[in-house]
Parts: structure tokens; C-alpha cells; sequence
């Protein structure tokens, strides 16, 4: 059973426009949310994270949203660039079963910025 | 400077053989863990540990074995018994302890193909 869901495997967007990536999850045990940008044949890198107290952080172009009434976030990246061509991983953790926060992993989105 | 080294990035191995992953950090991180990536899936861990001497199986354990004799090195064999080896492998290290928001820092990655 996925707790993390990223429903759309690819997006493509023109450069300069807003690119939206969406991530939904179960667990309301969950308390920090993060996401993860990745290149082919790389390791992933971090990208910008939310804590569930809050409901919006921003770190110039991307910003992260989180409703955790309907547990959904998302990640804008506004002006898009060909460079954020890549997979976008949302990831969240939580204090739940007795485990000091464990990363689960969406199955990622690729997002595809044409110039 | 730090980081997380991978090795070797490129292996291939015959059918009935163990393979060893190597991954070292200097870091300094206390936990540590191990990632598979097939095409379509996502990240799903492996094994993780938290401490030198102590590791815990994740989701797809079966097939690997690891050891975690100091905190810089935690090597993943994956042995004969894994049906399907090839994979990209990705190590990570991560912060515990109170600050800890589940954030990873990954390593370049493994690509590991069965012939």
C-alpha cells in the first residue's frame, strides 16, 4: 500500500512558465515532507522541504504547498528552466511505529522544460 | 570536502555470484541506509542503520546483506539469492537525533547489471 502517491509520471512544460508537481499521501502520522530532485545515473538532491506546521515554504523559484486536510502538497517551480528537466521525488517521514523517521519515497514525477 | 562515495559506479556480474557495493561518508552521520531504484518505482529501502554494529531490514531486505562495522562504511552484498539484481543502488547518510527532519544525502549511485 503506497502512503506516498505522485499520480502523474511526466509533465512537460514551455520554459518561463509555472511547472506544478503533485504528491498526495496517507499517513497523518507524517510530519515533515520533503522533495527530491534527480538526474539520470545520479543520486538524488535535495530540494526544499515543509513541516506539517506549516502550510507554505518558499526558497526562491520553488515553493512547497501543503493542505494537510486533504494530505496533499505540492511543488511550484516558477519561471521554469530547461535545466529543472529531471525526476522530482516527493518524499515524507514521521515518528510512527517506533522508527526515528524513515524517508518514504512517491514513485517521482519527470518533468520536461522545453526551451 | 563531504560527501558520499559510491563504488564502483558501473558493475556487471554473472548470474550465481555475490557482488559487494562499497559506500564511505565522511559525513560524520550516525545513520545510514540503502536504496534500490527500478524504472517506474521509486526509491525502496533496503536495509538502513542507525548506529556502528546495528542494522535494520526495510521493505525489500531478501537477497541482500549488509554490516556496519564503522560509522563511515556500510557495504551492501547482494547475493545469489536476489532474483532480480540489476538495479540502480543508492546509498544515503542522514543526521539522528532530535533536529533530524528525515533529510538524506545521497550517494552518486551503483548501477548493477546481471548478465
Amino acid at each position: 500500500d503506497q502512503q506516498v502517491k505522485q499520480n502523474s509520471p511526466s509533465l512537460s512544460v514551455q520554459e518561463g512558465r509555472i511547472s506544478i508537481l503533485n504528491c498526495d499521501y496517507t499517513n497523518s502520522m507524517f510530519d515533515y515532507f520533503l522533495w527530491y530532485k534527480k538526474y539520470p545515473a545520479e543520486g538524488p538532491t535535495f530540494l526544499i522541504s515543509i513541516s506539517s506546521i506549516k502550510d507554505k515554504n518558499e526558497d526562491g523559484r520553488f515553493t512547497v504547498f501543503l493542505n494537510k486536510s486533504a494530505k496533499h502538497l505540492s511543488l511550484h517551480i516558477v519561471p521554469s528552466q530547461p535545466g529543472d528537466s529531471a525526476v522530482y521525488f516527493c518524499a515524507a517521514s514521521g515518528r510512527y511505529g517506533g522508527s526515528q523517521g524513515n524517508l518514504i519515497f512517491g514513485k517521482g514525477t519527470k518533468l520536461s522544460v522545453k526551451p | 570536502d563531504g560527501g558520499i562515495t559510491q563504488s564502483p559506479k558501473y558493475l556487471f556480474r554473472k548470474e550465481g555470484q555475490n557482488v559487494t557495493l562499497s559506500c564511505e561518508q565522511n559525513l560524520n552521520h550516525d545513520a545510514m541506509y540503502w536504496y534500490r531504484q527500478d524504472p517506474g518505482q521509486g526509491l525502496r529501502l533496503i536495509y538502513y542503520s542507525q548506529i556502528v554494529n546495528d542494522f535494520q531490514k526495510g521493505d525489500i531486505a531478501e537477497g541482500y546483506s549488509v554490516s556496519r562495522e564503522k560509522k563511515e562504511s556500510f557495504p551492501l552484498t547482494v547475493t545469489s539469492a536476489q532474483k532480480n539484481p540489476t538495479a540502480f543502488y543508492l546509498c544515503a547518510s542522514s543526521i539522528q537525533g532530535r533536529l533530524n527532519t528525515g533529510e538524506l544525502f545521497f550517494g552518486e549511485g551503483s548501477r548493477l547489471t546481471v548478465l
